[in-house]
């Protein structure tokens, strides 16, 4: 079986300023990665995903994330937040055989003025 | 144009009652899944229909009850509501049950039971 942690809950730092929010995961076969982003009252939406190859993943919105095998961590991170960043991510998981995500329980980044 | 379409976005009810949440995708995908996050957003899979066939049963009480009529629509309906099936419900649907595919989120339907 695969779980995720986000070790942070709430992560708040100031507009234009770097950020990393944390992510580590447990599985004894190789994994799938992703992470998610929900903005205020609406549905999830894809940040990016980690399948093979580089372990280095570009997504939407200017983050990105590294996975890192030996640490069992996927974090994700965008060296400059703007205030529409402000939202809930989500890191989720997911094994080859299965269609199931497993989440974690979200990290809320609020960017302040 | 909305890719994933739930309805109603909210419902507020009585216990013992029965209601159901639709939902709908426009994106051609063969999967489709219902999520529900509780009050401290944690996000569990509830099911997951492949073709109209399900899928995924993650051990929901029998109340609960998922349709799939097409491939575009998995309706989801409950019987007997309790206060703790408060929460937000999600459709999601992916092109096939890989689990490299994307997943792609209606925008909920918050269901308040009092």
């Amino acid at each position: 079986a695969q779980s995720v942690t986000q070790l942070d809950s709430q992560v708040p730092v100031f507009e234009e300023a770097p950020v990393e929010l944390r992510c580590n995961y447990s599985s004894s076969v190789s994994v799938y990665l992703f992470w998610y982003v929900q903005y205020p009252n609406q549905g999830l939406q894809l940040l990016l995903k980690y399948l093979s190859g580089s372990t280095l993943v570009k997504g939407i919105n200017g983050f990105e994330a590294e996975f890192n095998k030996s640490q069992t961590s996927f974090h994700l991170r965008k060296p400059s937040v703007h205030i529409s960043d402000t939202a809930e991510y989500f890191c989720a998981v997911s094994a080859p055989g299965t269609d199931k995500l497993i989440f974690g329980t979200g990290t809320r980044l609020q960017v302040f003025p | 144009d909305t890719a994933v379409s739930q309805t109603p976005k909210y419902l507020v009810t009585q216990m013992g009652n029965d209601k159901s949440i639709k939902c709908e995708q426009n994106l051609g995908h063969d999967t489709m899944y219902w999520y529900k996050q509780d009050s401290k957003k944690f996000l569990k899979i509830m099911f997951s229909y492949n073709n109209k066939e399900l899928i995924i049963n993650e051990t929901v009480p029998n109340r609960f009850s998922p349709k799939s009529p097409d491939k575009a629509h998995l309706n989801l309906h409950i019987n007997s509501l309790e206060l703790g099936d408060s929460a937000v419900y999600f459709c999601a649907s992916s092109q096939n049950p890989s689990a490299r595919e994307t997943q792609y989120f209606g925008p909920g339907t918050r269901l308040l039971v009092l």
